[in-house]
């Protein structure tokens, strides 16, 4: 059973360019969660999603950043006109309910540079 | 709104010895996780703590929380190089689904 996949691991982007990362939760998950984690600090949570629904996006910030999850396909986090400040990684979890008792798996990140 | 408050923020110690890592949370969270994140990699869960007076034990690792402190530590027994990585413990935030709050991390350096 494959854990949760992000891809790509590493990006690289000039300011101004756009950012897509994507996140394939576990087998048999529906539920995703996107987090940011800025160099020494912990996890910042940013968007819940569901297949085609946003649940929770009292973590993403109001401009530039948005998240999908299709329903076939994985998740997207998309950064529009990246600034260096969006440099960080960028963490997806997945769980197979809501409210489950069950930790959240966490996908390997994608570490965003913006030069 | 939850606030989780991890200390001490780095550690450093000697193989061989004991120590406590502490958690403090901020208003009611019905669940505390603590992960384990090496340089560079993802997060490994370690321990899913559910109710008040709650231990788990894995290796030199226990996990405890007491909910009316609203405080969970993570104790580790006789430290080994092995151990050495950044320990997060994080708060669910309740009637928010899954949404989980994080600490900034206990950053633990273990001696050889």
């Amino acid at each position: 059973n494959a854990g949760v996949m992000q891809n790509p691991r590493h990006l690289v982007r000039r300011r101004g360019q756009e950012a897509r990362l994507r996140c394939s939760p576990m087998k048999g998950h529906s539920h995703v969660y996107w987090y940011r984690q800025l160099p020494e600090e912990g996890l910042k949570f940013m968007v819940y999603l569901q297949k085609e629904n946003i649940i929770d996006e009292s973590g993403m910030p109001k401009e530039r950043f948005s998240a999908e999850f299709p329903k076939e396909g994985p998740s997207i986090l998309r950064i529009q006109q990246v600034v260096r400040g969006d440099s960080a990684a960028y963490f997806c979890a997945s769980s197979p309910t809501s409210g489950s008792v069950e930790t959240q798996y966490f996908g390997p990140g994608t570490r965003l540079l913006v030069l | 709104e939850l606030k989780v408050e991890q200390n001490p923020l780095f550690l450093s110690m000697q193989e061989g010895k004991n120590y406590t890592i502490y958690c403090n949370y901020s208003t009611t969270s019905d669940r505390l996780y603590w992960y384990r994140q090496d340089p560079g990699k993802s997060l490994e869960s370690l321990f899913v703590l559910l109710s008040n007076g709650a231990v788990k034990q894995e290796g030199r690792l226990m996990a405890s929380l007491d909910t009316k402190a609203r405080l969970s530590t993570l104790h580790i027994t006789a430290a080994v190089h092995d151990l050495s990585a950044t320990y997060f413990c994080a708060g669910h935030l309740m009637n928010r689904d899954d949404k989980i709050i994080f600490g900034k991390g206990t950053r633990l350096h273990i001696l050889p």
